[in-house]
């Protein structure tokens, strides 16, 4: 398995300000994928964290809203920018350790309530 | 497009009873599916992986099983504990990773 450390765990934040939450893993992996789980509702992938280069991100979610950065293998920041309530969510880290190998490791989550 | 259905969406046992909770997705062009745990407000803990050219993984009290064919996945508990209450969430791997909703399980003591 892979250690991923998130922080911050939790924040309340006010409307229009933004947000970067840090992901740490102990050991270097390709794949860094940064997902967001609303109340009461599944994972959807927001993108994934490109090492070098800009992040992919999926339908949806655009980069100047999410903008993330991926300095080296083992460290990755997603940022929430202007936020307004319906970004209150648990915003998740993960790693899938070995490309290819299927399988997937996740930080301890950081939930943000936006007022 | 993959979609994942967990049922039921919520249960509720006694302590010591043996259960199961239900995977279902509907393209079986997968390469494995894995099994988390989700406590409230926290991140996902995996609990099995199943490789696409498995049957079924066993960890402790908790057994796997999957069914490609059928696009069935089972997560079978024995002898449950309060502990074990949580949120359990499949996904299945295919060109992404598909979540289900989940199944949010307490255990009574």
């Amino acid at each position: 398995s892979a250690v991923i450390s998130q922080k911050p765990s939790r924040d309340i934040c006010q409307r229009g300000t933004s947000l970067t939450i840090q992901c740490q893993v102990d050991s270097q992996v390709t794949m860094m994928f940064w997902y967001r789980q609303q109340p009461g509702q599944s994972l959807t992938l927001i993108a994934t964290a490109n090492q070098g280069s800009e992040a992919t991100y999926e339908s949806g979610f655009v980069i100047d809203k999410f903008p993330i950065s991926r300095p080296n293998l083992t460290f990755s920041t997603l940022t929430v920018s202007n936020m307004s309530p319906e970004d209150s969510s648990i915003y998740l880290c993960s790693v899938e350790r070995t490309s290819g190998a299927g399988e997937l490791f996740f930080g301890e989550g950081s939930r943000l309530t936006v007022l | 497009k993959q979609e994942v259905t967990q049922i039921p969406a919520a249960l509720s046992v006694p302590e010591g009873e043996n259960l199961v909770l239900n995977c279902s997705f509907t393209d079986s062009a997968i390469y494995n599916l894995q099994w988390f745990r989700q406590d409230p407000g926290k991140g996902l803990t995996s609990l099995l992986l199943i490789q696409s050219s498995q049957r079924e993984q066993t960890s402790g009290r908790l057994n796997a099983s999957l069914d490609k064919s059928s696009g069935r996945s089972t997560l079978y508990i024995a002898a449950s504990q309060p502990g074990d209450s949580a949120t359990y969430l499949c996904a299945v791997i295919g060109n992404q990773f598909y979540f289900g909703t989940g199944t949010s399980l307490t255990v009574i003591p």
